[in-house]
């Protein structure tokens, strides 16, 4: 099995709400990732979690707070958001053994974020 | 700096034509790994291939196959008997090792290719 679930699909916030986005995977992965995607370009990394621990953050905004619970679960705070914040938020993982090697990494179906 | 240009933005085919994704990477590391995703109007980024830079070989999976040339720093991607269900952005990726373990890495994605192939 090789998915990744993803809530909300779809969320609708206001610039002073506080909302999170969830990310789960049951495939034994021990690395996980937030990517945000505007329309019409490529992913961009935001943030890497490696066996639990925050191990890259490609300088993202305290607006948004990562989380990652236990080895299979994923979330993203949000907090008094912009408008520009809007875009496809995509949760991927990997297997990550340490070894140097590099596996593909597999990805949620993404929530659509639209900041009002 | 990692950098992976795909230079078609767009390609439009007519159903059961073969069609080729271009790929070209630039990278300092020696040791690097590709990929190809498929993403789909759906939003999810669909794994495709993986391939690292010691192993050349051509690879065919199903109508799908990809060339991988180090001496041009490519790895083009050609679809054989495109199908509408192929439409969909492609993108190539090159992985970026970030510590010296070489077990923290990130994606350097190309600007993709918008693929709509006609009935």
């Amino acid at each position: 099995d090789t998915e990744v679930t993803q809530t909300p699909k779809h969320l609708v916030m206001g610039m002073t709400n506080k909302k999170s986005l969830k990310c789960e995977q049951h495939m034994g992965h021990r690395a996980m990732y937030w990517y945000k995607q505007k329309a019409k370009k490529p992913p961009e990394l935001m943030f890497v979690y490696s066996y639990e621990k925050l191990s890259i953050n490609e300088s993202v905004p305290s607006r948004f707070s990562p989380e990652c619970p236990n080895s299979s679960l994923l979330n993203l705070h949000l907090h008094a958001l912009q408008p520009e914040d809007s875009a496809l938020y995509l949760c991927a993982s990997s297997q990550d053994t340490g070894t140097g090697l590099i596996y593909e990494q597999y990805f949620g179906p993404g929530t659509r974020l639209t900041v009002t | 700096a990692q950098k992976v240009t795909q230079a078609q933005t767009e390609i439009s085919v007519v159903e059961k034509e073969d069609v080729t994704l271009d790929c070209v990477y630039e990278t300092r590391d020696t040791t690097y790994y590709l990929f190809w995703y498929k993403q789909p109007p759906s939003g999810e980024l669909v794994f495709l291939i993986r391939r690292n830079s010691f192993d050349e070989q051509n690879e065919i999976s199903g109508r799908y196959s990809w060339n991988f040339q180090k001496s041009t720093s490519s790895f083009n991607f050609t679809i054989t008997a495109s199908q509408v269900v192929d439409s969909a952005v492609y993108f190539c990726a090159l992985s970026e090792t970030i510590d010296s373990g070489g077990s923290n890495y990130k994606l350097t994605f190309g600007k993709g290719t918008l693929l709509t192939v006609n009935p």
